[in-house]
């Protein structure tokens, strides 16, 4: 069965402090997606990476970075967390190319983050 | 800018009855619209697509309208069980590099 693993389920920070979210897949994939999901707002895009140590900008990159090392890992990365970003993080990935039917999205199970 | 939007935050319907899920779009540039589905504590899990050049994908119980000239989608749940209560999420793909826009989401509950 396929997976996106998130490191952590659940994770309480102080404001300020620096966060390290953790995505590993084990299909392969090229694609990787960082997501927030806030109600009202639905699942909105941080960062992608479509290769090792490649990164792009979503459309809410703002206080976050990204790293990727290797392609099975994504890391999420929030330098001096906010309470603004007290959220759920969901980390996704994907195969390369066009539309398969085959290649959707495949989530992890999400990290819920609160900053204090 | 809101690409995709579901403007029902929540919907409520009688087990074995039809579920209708609404989403509109502004951009059309989208080649395929998917939809997730998602429990609580889970992540979103895929549930039926269709193509920007259809009008129409069926999959059991779940089939999925495009009208691209109103910009607008629906999914039909029939019958709805109570099994399909979760937040739906409709989401537009850009073939090229697999991105996907998603909406808001509505939440269905469908009551025994």
């Amino acid at each position: 069965d396929v997976k996106v693993t998130q490191s952590s389920r659940y994770l309480v920070k102080r404001t300020g402090e620096k966060v390290f979210l953790e995505c590993v897949q084990d299909m392969d994939h090229e694609n990787m997606f960082w997501y927030r999901q806030d109600p009202g707002l639905g699942l909105r895009l941080i960062y992608f990476s479509y290769d090792v140590k490649m990164k792009e900008k979503g459309d809410i990159p703002e206080g976050y970075s990204v790293s990727r090392e290797k392609k099975e890992r994504f890391s999420l990365i929030l330098e001096s967390a906010s309470t603004n970003q007290t959220s759920m993080y969901l980390c996704a990935s994907s195969s390369l190319g066009g539309w398969t039917g085959a290649n959707v999205l495949t989530f992890g199970a999400g990290s819920r983050l609160t900053v204090l | 800018d809101q690409q995709v939007k579901q403007n029902s935050p929540s919907l409520s319907v009688q087990e074995g009855r039809i579920s209708i899920l609404n989403c509109d779009y502004t951009n059309s540039m989208f080649d395929y619209f998917l939809w997730y589905k998602k429990y609580p504590a889970e992540g979103p899990t895929f549930l039926i697509s269709i193509s920007s050049i259809k009008d129409k994908n069926e999959d059991g119980r779940f089939t999925v309208f495009l009208n691209k000239s109103a910009k607008h989608l629906s999914l039909h749940i029939v019958p709805s069980q109570p099994g399909d209560s979760a937040v739906y999420f409709c989401a537009g793909l850009y073939n090229q590099g697999g991105k996907l826009i998603f909406g808001q989401g509505t939440e269905l509950s469908v009551k025994p």
